[in-house]
């Protein structure tokens, strides 16, 4: 049973661009959070979905920041003209739909130059 | 709004020593709570959580954590210290009926042989 996948695991990108990351929940999994840890930090909520709906956003940055989790296919968190300070490592997690359990991936590192 | 403390972002035991990490969580409901544990360079692992129930929570590789309503502490303990328990460790909290997780800024457990 694969567990949590992201994809891609290092991304580079230059001040003003996007960067889109994906993550594919367990097997059976219906939610999906992601998570932002800077360097020297803990992690910090951004978004929680379920498929084709956004449940909670409140640790999203109002500008650039989107989140999406289609009927078909992975979650993609996209972020738009790309700062540096948004370099970061990016987690996604899912959960099944009992219980608070939550499963990591390996994680997006993004850095911006 | 709920926070997590960690006293200590750096820990040092000797192999085969106790191992204390401390945690203590504010919420204005009765939480769940949760210890993670990060490798460099890979995703969280769950190591033990806490909903209901009995207050003293056994983890995965000999870890354990008591919850204390009292002290408001969640702190997470092995009886003897392995090499390979070196990792970042992160505490964290949610409320029951909100799925999105609070963490704290980690501790970084070292062990020296």
């Amino acid at each position: 049973n694969a567990g949590v996948m992201q994809n891609p695991r290092h991304l580079v990108r230059r001040r003003g661009q996007e960067a889109r990351l994906r993550c594919s929940p367990m097997k059976g999994h219906s939610h999906v959070y992601w998570y932002r840890q800077l360097p020297e930090e803990g992690l910090k909520f951004m978004v929680y979905l379920q498929k084709e709906n956004i449940i909670d956003e409140s640790g999203m940055p109002k500008e650039r920041f989107s989140a999406e989790f289609p009927k078909e296919g992975p979650s993609i968190l996209r972020i738009q003209q790309v700062v540096r300070g948004d370099s970061a490592a990016y987690f996604c997690a899912s959960s099944g739909g009992e219980g608070n359990e939550q499963y990591f991936g390996p994680g997006t590192r993004l850095t911006v130059t | 709004a709920q926070s997590v403390t960690q006293l200590g972002s750096h820990v040092s035991v000797s192999e085969g020593a106790l191992v204390l990490l401390r945690c203590n969580y504010s919420s204005s409901v009765p939480p769940y709570l949760f210890w993670y544990v990060q490798y460099p360079n890979q995703g969280l692992q769950l190591l033990l959580k806490y909903t209901t129930g009995a207050t003293l929570v056994k983890g995965i590789n000999g870890f354990e954590a008591e919850f204390k309503k009292s002290e408001t502490s969640f702190h997470l303990t092995k009886p003897s210290a392995h090499m390979s328990d070196a990792a970042e460790y992160f505490c964290a909290v949610s409320e029951a009926g909100r799925r999105a997780l609070t963490f704290g800024s980690g501790t970084r457990l070292q062990v020296q042989p």
